[in-house]
């Protein structure tokens, strides 16, 4: 079975600077997703960046970014001149063998 | 984005007694549906996965007669808490995806309260 682990379980990051959100996972499979979601209070999970394991380039939104490592399973999630509305739960999910698995999150401080 | 519609947002009930909570994909068809159940800032933990017509296939140590799933058509999928407890009490959220699509539409989660 996928698992999914985040090492980090708070991190926190001044306003403007840059954070890194560590996620690694195991599976046997070649072909999956892998995706990184945002939980703020409200308890909406939003999706902020996806990353298809055949592609070799990262992915990238404004300011989040990824560092996919097929061969080391990794997938770390950079967010650059980070805002007081990042701050929420990040959770790493992989999507494989039609199932979703999540990893256990981690709680994103923002400084003013 | 598609929108995932999660019924109720909270519900409180009496020990014993069942809930239904409701799972709709308002603009495109949901041909799998996830239940997951959250714990006080914990992960989701994938409890069932749910193909249109289909039987459920549920996660080791997930009760299926306890937790009924139902994914009668492409745009609802239903879970019922059967005879609940106290220990029951939790987050419950659902997300949705059609066809090949990778990406999965989260419902905005049910809080379940068991007095």
């Amino acid at each position: 079975a996928q698992t999914v682990t985040q090492s980090q379980p708070e991190m926190s990051v001044q306003e403007a600077e840059t954070v890194t959100l560590s996620c690694t996972y195991d599976t046997s499979e070649s072909d999956y997703y892998l995706f990184w979601y945002k939980q703020p209070p409200s308890r909406q999970m939003i999706l902020v960046i996806r990353q298809e394991a055949y592609k070799q380039q990262n992915a990238t939104e404004n300011r989040f970014s990824v560092n996919f490592q097929k061969a080391a399973k990794s997938f770390s999630l950079k967010i650059s001149d980070s805002q007081l509305g990042d701050a929420a739960m990040y959770f790493c999910a992989y999507f494989g063998n039609e199932k979703l698995t999540f990893g256990t999150g981690t709680r994103l401080t923002i400084i003013p | 984005g598609a929108v995932v519609s999660q019924h109720p947002s909270r519900v409180i009930c009496k020990s014993g007694t069942s809930v239904k909570i409701e799972c709709r994909s308002l603009d495109f068809q949901a041909t799998t549906m996830f239940w997951y159940r959250q714990f006080p800032k914990k992960s989701l933990m994938l409890m069932a996965t749910s193909n249109e017509g289909s039987k459920a296939t549920y996660e080791q140590g997930v009760e299926k007669d306890k937790f009924l799933i139902n994914h009668a058509s492409l745009t609802l999928s239903t879970l019922t808490v059967t005879s609940a407890h106290p220990e029951d009490s939790s987050f419950y959220i659902c997300s949705a995806k059609g066809g090949k699509d990778t990406e999965a539409f989260f419902g905005q989660g049910t809080r379940l309260t068991v007095v």
